[in-house]
């Protein structure tokens, strides 16, 4: 089965510097990769997902880049705000096929 | 459209006991997941559902958890004779039919064994 490697564990920054966030998977199948932010004790929320057949997504400080011959994918955040910390969750899925395998997460802490 | 809803927030067990938890989709969902969370540590999906059948149990523990999604009601997942080692966040989450992928996740329900 799939298996989705996430790093680094925890990631502290500065605010107004730049966050990267780094996930390898396994099954070169996989077609489908979202990534979570979970604040403490509240849901996991999409932010921001990319399909296989585009190599990167913005969405405003957010981008995601994919390199499928590698079989790895990032999250990246520009300019971060004491609001980005939280837990981030990478995942990975055949598309149409639902099961979501999970990295571990990486707790980012945005210094003020 | 109210977001996935999920009760109780907050289930106190103690051992040997049942637990049950609740997930009602979002409005025009139609596909229903529950993953466990254990603390420091990702989400490990358990089971997929769609209205009255189990697509995929693979990430279920054989004995004492059971999942339904029955035609009226919200989703239940059972915990039989629960142990400590049952602690931890269940979630549910849901997707549309046209992107069963793009799944959007409940509050999730607490549940400490005693």
């Amino acid at each position: 089965g799939e298996n989705v490697e996430q790093h680094p564990s925890t990631l502290s920054v500065q605010e107004g510097d730049s966050a990267v966030i780094k996930c390898t998977y396994s099954d070169s199948a996989s077609n489908y990769f979202p990534w979570y932010k979970q604040e403490l004790g509240k849901r996991p929320q999409l932010i921001i997902d990319i399909r296989s057949n585009v190599g990167e997504k913005k969405d405003q400080r957010i981008a995601v880049t994919l390199n499928k011959t590698a079989k790895h994918f990032s999250l990246h955040i520009t300019e971060t705000q004491p609001e980005d910390s939280a837990v981030y969750f990478c995942a990975a899925a055949v598309s149409g096929y639902s099961t979501l395998t999970f990295g571990k997460g990486t707790m980012l802490l945005v210094s003020p | 459209n109210a977001g996935v809803m999920q009760n109780p927030r907050h289930l106190v067990r103690r051992r040997g006991q049942e637990a049950r938890l609740r997930c009602s989709p979002m409005k025009g969902h139609s596909h229903v997941y529950w993953y466990r969370q254990l603390p420091e540590e990702g989400l490990k999906f358990m089971v997929y559902l769609q209205k009255e059948n189990i697509i995929d149990e693979s990430g279920m523990p054989k004995e004492r958890f059971s999942a339904e999604f029955p035609k009226e009601g919200p989703s239940i997942l059972r915990i039989q004779q629960v142990v400590r080692g049952d602690s931890a966040a269940y979630f549910c989450a849901s997707s549309p039919p046209a992107a069963p992928n793009e799944q959007f996740f409940g509050p999730g329900t607490r549940l400490t064994v005693l």
